[in-house]
């Protein structure tokens, strides 16, 4: 599965948009992007996921670019509870026996009352 | 449902001692995770299950660990004899990839059990 790099840290002010940047420069035709994020002391939990096209749910938006070497969170509205460590995975879903998640230092986004 | 179910959530014990953590898996999921977590080393993935049949166990330290799943609604990661390295946040997750319309690979965590080996 390709490397993904994302900054450490980030702030960003409550009730603003929070944008989490990823880059996946040698992300393959067949790697989705997922996002989970970890609250302290909290298991990990599932945001969203894309191969391509932008995705949006009610957690979050995802925005991947055209070539696909990078991608961007988006939380519309960022409440302290948003408060977590962001991981950003590249995994190849297309062949079975593929379901490892590989967990980088992802960022750690505080947001700002 | 009320999720993945870890037990204990906390555990304290001495060093050599051997600590068996606990998992019950969301129901009907059939994939079945456990991962470490630590300051110096992250989250790391230790083994996973496929309808109860380990998969790949790469991730396993050494021989220490053991993790077994008697059945669909259980698992064990034991850890004998356990040493002081080994404290950290163990999780266990569960997925069901076909549950869409194709495969989809979210893992729902549990709350982590906290080990402190002494």
């Amino acid at each position: 599965d390709a490397k993904t790099t994302q900054p450490t840290s980030m702030d960003c002010a409550e009730g603003r948009a929070a944008n989490l940047p990823c880059n996946h420069s040698t992300i393959s035709g067949n790697e989705y992007v997922y996002w989970y994020r970890q609250i302290h002391s909290q298991g990990p939990q599932y945001i969203i996921h894309g191969l391509k096209n932008n995705e949006t749910n009610e957690m979050a938006s995802l925005i991947i670019t055209e070539d696909r070497k990078s991608s961007t969170l988006i939380l519309p509205h960022a409440t302290l509870r948003d408060t977590a460590v962001y991981y950003c995975i590249a995994l190849d879903i297309s062949n079975f026996g593929n379901e490892k998640l590989t967990f980088g230092t992802g960022t750690r986004l505080t947001i700002i009352p | 449902d009320a999720g993945v179910i870890q037990s204990p959530r906390h555990e304290v014990t001495e060093m050599g001692q051997e600590v068996t953590l606990r998992c019950k898996p969301i129901s009907g999921h059939d994939y079945l995770f456990w991962y470490r977590q630590t300051m110096m080393r992250g989250l790391e993935l230790l083994i996973y299950f496929n309808n109860n049949v380990p998969i790949d166990d790469s991730g396993m330290p050494e021989d220490r660990f053991s993790a077994k799943m008697p059945n669909a609604s259980f698992s064990t990661l034991k850890i004998q004899p356990s040493e002081p390295r080994d404290s950290a946040v163990y999780f266990c997750a569960s997925s069901d990839p076909f549950s869409g319309t194709g495969f989809d690979n979210e893992q729902f965590f549990g709350p982590g059990t906290r080990l402190t080996v002494l």
